[in-house]
C-alpha cells in the first residue's frame, strides 16, 4: 500500500519568513509526486515532480524531490498572509487512477 | 464555466437518511473521481470514473455508497442511511486520460453534516 507521510503536521510562521514543508513517500512503482495548496476548499495544483535534484519554481514558492532517499521539500520564500493554507503532498498509483495524500502541512502565516 | 463543479455546496441531513451529491467535470475531461476528506487528513481516494464506466473502487466504499456517471458527463454519489462517520468533505475531481502536468482539477466539495 502506498504512504505519504509529511511533516511538520502544523507550522505558525511570521510574515517574511521562509519555510520548508517535508513530504516522504512508499510507493510500489513511483511515477511523479504532486504538491496541492488547500484554503479551505478545493485543492489547487502547485507542482508536480518526477525527477531527482529537478528544482520547480513558481514565484516564492520552490520544490524538489529526492527519489534516492524518497522525499520532496517544498520551500516557500518571504511568506505572506495569503500563503497560509494546508499544503498536501501526493503520489500516484501506477495508473493514475488514483492518488495517495499525506495529511497535509497546516501552514499560518501571522502578520 | 471551466471548473469542476459540486452541489450542493452544505448538507446537514439526519441519521439513518439517504443524500446524493452531483459533480459536474471539467467538459472535455474523461476520468472523474471521488474522494473523502475528513478534519486533519488528506482527501482520500473512493472511487473514478472513465467515460461512463466506473474503473476502480476503494474498500472505504461501503455497501452504502454508490456513484455513477452516465452518458460519461456529470456524476452522481449516493450514501444511503447515512452514519455519523460519514460527516466529511466529498471532493470531486477530473482529469484528461492520465495526471497530465497541472495535475487533477477538484471541485470545491460537498461539505456533509449527519446529525
Amino acid at each position: 500500500e502506498d504512504k505519504v507521510v509529511q511533516s511538520p503536521l502544523s507550522l505558525v510562521v511570521h510574515e517574511g519568513d521562509t519555510v520548508t514543508l517535508n513530504c516522504s513517500y512508499e510507493v510500489t512503482n513511483f511515477r511523479s509526486l504532486l504538491w496541492y495548496k488547500q484554503e479551505k476548499k478545493a485543492p489547487t495544483f502547485l507542482f508536480m515532480l518526477t525527477s531527482s535534484g529537478i528544482e520547480k519554481k513558481s514565484g516564492r514558492l520552490s520544490s524538489i524531490l529526492d527519489k534516492k532517499e524518497l522525499f520532496s521539500i517544498l520551500n516557500i520564500t518571504a511568506t505572506q498572509t495569503g500563503d497560509s493554507a494546508v499544503y498536501l503532498c501526493a503520489v500516484p498509483n501506477s495508473g493514475y487512477s488514483t492518488l495517495t495524500f499525506g495529511k497535509g502541512t497546516m501552514l499560518l502565516v501571522s502578520p | 464555466d471551466t471548473g469542476v463543479s459540486q452541489n450542493p455546496r452544505h448538507k446537514i441531513t439526519k441519521r439513518g437518511q439517504n443524500v446524493t451529491f452531483r459533480c459536474d467535470p471539467i467538459s472535455e475531461h474523461n476520468r472523474l473521481y471521488w474522494y473523502r476528506q475528513t478534519l486533519g487528513q488528506g482527501p482520500e481516494f473512493l472511487t473514478y470514473f472513465q467515460n461512463e464506466a466506473q474503473l476502480e473502487k476503494s474498500r472505504l466504499l461501503s455497501d452504502r455508497f454508490s456513484a455513477e456517471r452516465p452518458k460519461g458527463s456529470f456524476s452522481t454519489l449516493e450514501i444511503q442511511r447515512t452514519e455519523q462517520g460519514d460527516s466529511a468533505m466529498y471532493l470531486c475531481a477530473s482529469s484528461f486520460l492520465s495526471v497530465p502536468n497541472y495535475g487533477y482539477t477538484f471541485g470545491s466539495g460537498t461539505r456533509l453534516t449527519v446529525v
